[in-house]
Order: structure tokens, then sequence, then C-alpha cells
């Protein structure tokens, strides 16, 4: 399966500024996938990225607050942007299996640790 | 659309006694089913899955899940609990075909095992 090298793994940061998270595929994907899991909850979906489309946002999440790139088939980053004390989370990024992997389960980064002060 | 509910959002349980997390799930298509594992303050792993074949999966660590198609259930167990299975656990679902096959997850199962 892939390995995702995802940063930064934390950061603290002031409110009304951004910061972007960085996720390398060690191979190429056709779709990434961006979570959040706030504290104490489980893992939404943000946004797909597709190499060479807009990404797709799913309710609730709009490409204002969360641009995405995806410059190419092995990187994509996301940006929050604007940040405010409830966007206090961890956000993931995940690729499916690749060719030949069958459903053998997809693969996340290790995750970036976000607080906002 | 899928959807996961995992009906216990906390378990605890005394090392080496056995346990089961609760997880059921609802879509309009096939589906892939899935457990991940979290330990504390580390990423997501997969622990098992199930895809097709027998309806009994397992684990190197001594997890199983068996998928119930008829009650729509992916219940997660073992028999004897370690110190080292806290973690929380979340059950997902994938659809089987489909441009959209991101994950689905349920809200998450904190097992703490007590000593």
């Amino acid at each position: 399966s892939a390995v995702i090298s995802q940063k930064p793994s934390r950061d603290i940061c002031q409110r009304g500024t951004s910061l972007t998270i960085q996720c390398q595929v060690d191979s190429q994907v056709t779709m990434m996938f961006w979570y959040r899991q706030q504290p104490g909850q489980s893992l939404t979906l943000i946004a797909t990225a597709n190499q060479g489309s807009e990404a797709t946002y799913e309710s609730g999440f709009v490409i204002d607050k969360f641009p995405i790139s995806r410059p190419n088939l092995t990187f994509s980053t996301l940006t929050v942007s604007n940040m405010s004390p409830e966007d206090s989370s961890i956000y993931l990024c995940s690729v499916p299996p690749g060719p030949g992997q069958g459903a053998g389960g997809y693969t996340f980064g290790s995750g970036t640790r976000l607080t906002v002060v | 659309a899928q959807s996961v509910t995992q009906l216990d959002s906390q378990v605890p349980v005394f090392e080496e006694a056995p346990v089961e997390l609760r997880c059921n799930y609802s879509s309009s298509v096939s589906v892939y089913l899935f457990w991940y594992v979290q330990y504390p303050n580390q990423g997501l792993q997969l622990l098992l899955k199930y895809l097709s074949g027998s309806t009994l999966v397992k684990s190197i660590n001594g997890f199983e899940a068996e998928f119930n198609k008829s009650q729509t259930s992916f219940h997660l167990r073992k028999p004897s609990v370690h110190i080292s299975d806290t973690a929380e656990y979340f059950c997902a679902v994938s659809p089987r075909s489909g441009s959209a096959r991101q994950l689905t997850f349920g809200s998450g199962t904190q097992l703490t095992v007590l000593p």
C-alpha cells in the first residue's frame, strides 16, 4: 500500500491566520481525500481532491475556507484559512487502494494536530 | 449514501476479559467494511477488513469481526484483551464500485482496558 508523508505534524496558530498542510504520496494516485477529526469526534470528510480538476467539497465545507491544491498525482495541500478556535482539530489526508491492491484498505497520513489560539 | 453507527462510545473492560465493539451500517449499495484503530497520539491504522468470501475476518493481534448481511452488522470481538489494546476503534465502509469511493466512518468507540 502507499506511504504518505504529512506535515506539519502539529502547529499552534493565531486566530485569523492560515495554515497549509501538505501530503506527499510515494506513488501516483488519482484521488486523495482530506478529513477532519474534531476533539472527541470521528472523521468527517472535507473534500476529495482529483488531479487536474477542482476539488469536490462535502456539505458544510467551502473552498474559501479550505482551499485545496493538487498539482500532480503524488502531492496535495489543504489550507485552513482565517482560522478560529473552532478549527482546532486533527486533519488527515488519505488515499484509496491502488491498482492491483484490490480493496485492501485506505492509507492515511499521520495527521496534523492544529490548535488555534 | 452510507452511514455507520457505533452503538457504544466508551467501553471499559478488565484485562483478559472478552470484548465486543458493535457496528451497524446502512447503505443503498454494496460496501466493503473496515475496522481502524487509533492509539493515543497516533494516526489511523487498518485493523481488519471484509471484502468478500468468509464472513469472519481476523487480525494478527487476536481481533476478529464477522460480517452479518441480514443484520447489516460488522461487530469487532476479542476473547481476551490486553492493556495495550486501549485505543479508539472506528468502523468504516466504502462503496464497492463507483467514483465516490471515500470511507464513511462511525463515531468511534473508546476501548479502555483496566488492570
